[in-house]
């Protein structure tokens, strides 16, 4: 069964310095990897997903299928990026049912 | 984005009785709805997937004659939890997805949620 992991319930970063927020899944196909965020009082929304390859609001991820990675990036943290941030997988039959991780609470510290 | 709207964002009901929640997209037409549960503190997990005109897929472990799917059209899918009980208070989300284009397929997009309480 497929499976992602969040370790980092909470994440404390101050503003201008690099932000990480890591994501590791588990599946024996060619998963497709997302990252959703939720901002305050906000419905879950699509940041990025690796097959667009590209950077969104400063974020940039990269599968790493020997480490089975997907972590988030940034080089310098904005207030604006405080949120709710999900890594989500979805498996190869292109039917977009997505596995969600457990989230990350990124606090951005002025 | 294109958007979908959740009713209500709340309800209140009893025990043993049955709640109805909708989901639309509004401007785009949606071929795949998923509808997803999530605990407090704890991720969302998908219940099942409905595509239109035909009968929902239920994920594993969920139970299809407690909640019933309905995708009647390309617009329009609802969620009924029936003989609610307080184990059933929840946060149900549901989210759209279009017509699948080139490629793996188009974004999903999410509705606003709703938030169950049975009492």
């Amino acid at each position: 069964a497929q499976r992602v992991t969040q370790p980092e319930k909470l994440l404390s970063v101050f503003k201008g310095a690099p932000v990480e927020l890591k994501c590791n899944y588990s599946y024996s196909g060619s998963p497709e990897l997302f990252w959703y965020v939720q901002y305050s009082r906000q419905r879950l929304q699509l940041l990025l997903r690796h097959i667009s390859r590209e950077s969104i609001k400063g974020f940039t991820a990269d599968l790493n299928k020997g480490e089975t990675s997907f972590h988030l990036k940034k080089p310098f943290a904005q207030e604006e990026d405080s949120a709710m941030y999900y890594c989500a997988l979805s498996d190869d039959f292109g039917n977009e049912k997505l596995t969600f991780g457990t989230g990350t609470r990124l606090t951005i510290i002025p | 984005g294109a958007v979908v709207s959740q009713h209500p964002s709340r309800v209140i009901c009893k025990s043993g009785t049955s709640v109805k929640i909708e989901c639309r997209s509004l401007d785009f037409q949606a071929t795949t709805m998923f509808w997803y549960r999530q605990f407090p503190k704890q991720s969302l997990m998908l219940m099942a997937t409905s595509n239109e005109g035909s009968k929902a897929t239920y994920e594993q472990g969920v139970e299809k004659d407690k909640f019933l799917i309905n995708h009647a059209s390309l617009t329009l899918s609802t969620l009924t939890v029936t003989s609610a009980h307080p184990e059933d208070s929840s946060f149900y989300i549901c989210s759209a997805r279009g017509p699948l284009g080139q490629g793996r397929g188009t974004e999903a997009f999410f509705g606003q949620g709703t938030r169950l309480t049975v009492v």
